[in-house]
């Protein structure tokens, strides 16, 4: 079973607006963390965000927010005045014991 | 400032034919994980060690995978009689494990596979 869905195979955005990044993930264990990680062309996973099951606030850094709902189950990335170098693929992944599971990823491309 | 490095970075190799990666983690960290991923798709776990100890498998990793991490340092992963099926992007993970799930994985660029 498909336990991380990213509903949005590719988003556009203009430089210097918002965009959210949608994920739903799928668990009955209640101790879990989501992660979500950028990947550019160049094929390299950079850490972005960290959620924890447990957290009672969102996780922000930086320009990167989580929209953590957990009674939805939903883990959106808002990313804030997006910049050209924000054009990558974008994983959520959600770890509840040793593994991580990733979703399929969502092609975000920045228009100047 | 090392990251996680793995070598080699690129592997051309005949189906049948045996291959061998290997991935230096963040020095001090604990945890190495490996992930396979092909194109389109987010990447898939395959094992993780935590020191020298292979803590899980996923059932991705059939028997012509093995992993090693000898020293709890460095590890290997090695295909034995590769496939095309075989060919994918094989990422490495390193962090260190504090408590809960927030330890947060570090990859490296990955080693691309291809098997003709």
């Amino acid at each position: 079973a498909q336990k991380i869905t990213q509903t949005q195979p590719g988003m556009f955005v203009q430089e210097k607006e918002a965009v959210t990044l949608d994920c739903t993930y799928d668990t009955s264990d209640p101790s879990y963390g989501l992660f979500w990680y950028k990947q550019p062309s160049s094929g390299e996973m950079i850490f972005l965000i960290y959620q924890g099951s447990y957290d009672q606030q969102n996780a922000t850094e930086g320009r990167y927010s989580l929209n953590f709902q957990k009674a939805r189950k939903s883990a959106n990335l808002v990313i804030s005045a997006s910049q050209l170098g924000d054009s990558a693929m974008y994983f959520c992944a959600m770890r509840e014991r040793g593994d991580m599971r990733f979703g399929a990823g969502t092609r975000l491309t920045v228009k100047p | 400032d090392t990251g996680v490095s793995q070598n080699p970075r690129h592997k051309i190799t005949k189906r049948g034919q045996n291959v061998t990666f290997r991935c230096d983690p963040i020095s001090e960290h604990n945890r190495l994980y490996w992930y396979r991923q092909t194109l389109g798709q987010g990447p898939e776990f395959l094992t993780y060690f935590q020191n020298e100890a292979q803590l899980e498998k996923s059932r991705l990793l059939s028997d012509r995978f093995s992993a090693e991490r000898p020293k709890g340092s460095f590890s290997t992963l090695e295909i034995q009689r590769t496939e095309q099926g075989d060919s994918a992007m094989y990422l490495c993970a390193s962090s260190l494990v504090a408590s809960g799930f927030g330890d947060t994985q570090y990859f490296g660029p990955g080693t691309r596979l291809t098997v003709l």
